[in-house]
């Protein structure tokens, strides 16, 4: 099941760097775009949740859906080393939490 | 702060053997999910559970597996016959509804030998 395509990286970054993270769909029925963090040992945390297309922020974290040409992308500004993590897309029909379509996750890592 | 608890955190068990993971959601939470990942590979969808029965479920989730609530506070997956390719960490996740964030627990690692 290719529906949701993630680069794994590793992406290495200096501190205070911005960071773009990328994501492709095919399946131009999806709806609901989300991003969840992931700490190692530790389940995904939600970051951000974008409906069609368009922007959102929240603090650093910035969420873009272009639904045109299926991308989805994860700005992060002024990165900090508490941002080392993997960064999941995942994207569905509905706005259930359920039937989540994830992307293989890019495992970041911000050098101090 | 409330969260989703998930035991063991490790299981090991033999090829064709049942096994039981247990979850703690969130008390007020009325949703309840299964997801699990192979090692190197996606987070897959494997079930969600609303009002004592399955809303949807992937084709993952075939006869060897099934969910249960049975009480007021655990959700559980069953494993009836497990297989090498059953090895994978299991993340139980709850949400209030079904367009409120999903949580997580932190995964049991389930390794069939």
């Amino acid at each position: 099941q290719k529906e949701v395509e993630q680069d794994p990286g590793p992406l290495s970054v200096p501190e205070g760097a911005i960071v773009s993270l990328n994501c492709t769909y095919s399946n131009s029925a999806f709806q609901y775009f989300m991003w969840y963090r992931q700490y190692s040992r530790k389940g995904p945390e939600l970051l951000m949740y974008t409906y069609s297309s368009g922007n959102k922020e929240d603090g650093r974290f910035t969420a873009q859906v272009d639904k045109s040409s299926k991308y989805i992308s994860l700005f992060i500004r002024d990165s900090q080393p508490s941002d080392s993590a993997t960064y999941l897309c995942a994207a569905n029909y509905g706005g259930s939490q359920g039937n989540l379509i994830f992307g293989k996750g890019t495992k970041l890592s911000v050098k101090p | 702060e409330p969260e989703v608890t998930q035991t063991p955190s490790h299981q090991v068990t033999q090829m064709g053997q049942e096994v039981i993971l247990r979850c703690v959601p969130i008390s007020n939470h009325l949703y309840f999910y299964w997801y699990r990942q192979i090692l190197g590979q996606k987070v897959e969808f494997l079930v969600s559970f609303y009002n004592n029965e399955i809303s949807e479920k992937s084709e993952i989730f075939d006869d060897q597996f099934s969910v249960e609530r049975p009480d007021g506070s655990n959700f559980t997956l069953k494993i009836r016959s497990t297989k090498l390719e059953d090895s994978a960490m299991y993340f139980c996740a709850s949400s209030y509804s079904t367009n409120t964030e999903a949580f997580f627990g932190q995964g049991t690692r389930l390794t069939v030998v």
